[in-house]
């Protein structure tokens, strides 16, 4: 059974750098046709795509946040890692990892993580 | 960037209803367009995939249509556990984006 999971912390400060970490299992980030993304959504309201990165590194960023994302993976690990620098309260959300198969997001999500930033 | 617009914000219906939700793209997504399903406090649920391919284990109750700047997701006949937030999304264009949402609503 594929799972992810997201890790970082819950709670950072404005000005801060947020680092998220997606673990998974039962696949391979060095298959052809695979990749990960992040995808958040702040209380109450809609989904936003943040970056998704391929099995060839091929890395996609939102244009309105590429200067504070950076997205890379550890095939070894099974790990994808999100940072995103220079946090607000208006990033305050909760952040979610997908898989994407064959340049489909799949059924597959982690649970999610809310970070919240206040100071 | 590609935006999606979803109608009507809310639907009020009841159990047994049918319900139909429309998804308008600014530009042509061709049929890469997207369906889920979330209930709060949970991740999105894929329904729909491509404009009309039901997603694995999604009921029948669920389908799908549209391609170009149309799309429409139909649920034939609401059951209790249907009452939640949809969101259409489209691959077509980087970046990936949804729509705002319909939540349909126990009336």
């Amino acid at each position: 059974q594929i799972t992810l999971k997201e890790s970082g912390p819950t709670l950072v400060k404005p000005t801060q750098t947020l680092t998220l970490t997606c673990t998974f299992s039962e696949f391979s980030l060095s298959t052809s046709g695979v990749g990960v993304g992040w995808i958040r959504q702040p209380p109450g309201k809609a989904l936003e795509w943040l970056a998704l990165i391929y099995w060839n590194d091929d890395k996609r960023y939102s244009p309105s946040l590429k200067s504070r994302l950076t997205i890379t993976k550890d095939t070894s690990k099974n790990q994808v890692v999100l940072t995103m620098t220079n946090m607000d309260p208006v990033d305050t959300a909760t952040y979610y990892c997908a898989l994407i198969a064959g340049g489909v997001v799949t059924n597959s999500w982690g649970q999610g993580t809310l970070v919240t930033v206040s100071s | 960037e590609i935006v999606l617009t979803q109608s009507p914000a809310t639907l009020s219906l009841s159990p047994g209803e049918g319900a139909t939700l429309s998804c308008r793209a600014s530009q042509s997504v061709s049929s890469y367009l997207a369906w889920y399903q979330q209930k709060p406090g949970q991740a999105p649920r894929l329904l729909i995939y491509d404009a009309s391919n039901r997603a694995t284990g999604i009921p029948a109750r669920f389908s799908g249509s549209g391609s170009g700047t149309d799309f429409t997701l139909t649920i034939s006949s609401l059951e209790p556990e249907d009452f939640a937030v949809y969101y259409c999304q489209q691959r077509s264009n980087w970046p990936w984006t949804f729509g705002q949402g319909t939540k349909v609503e126990i009336k």
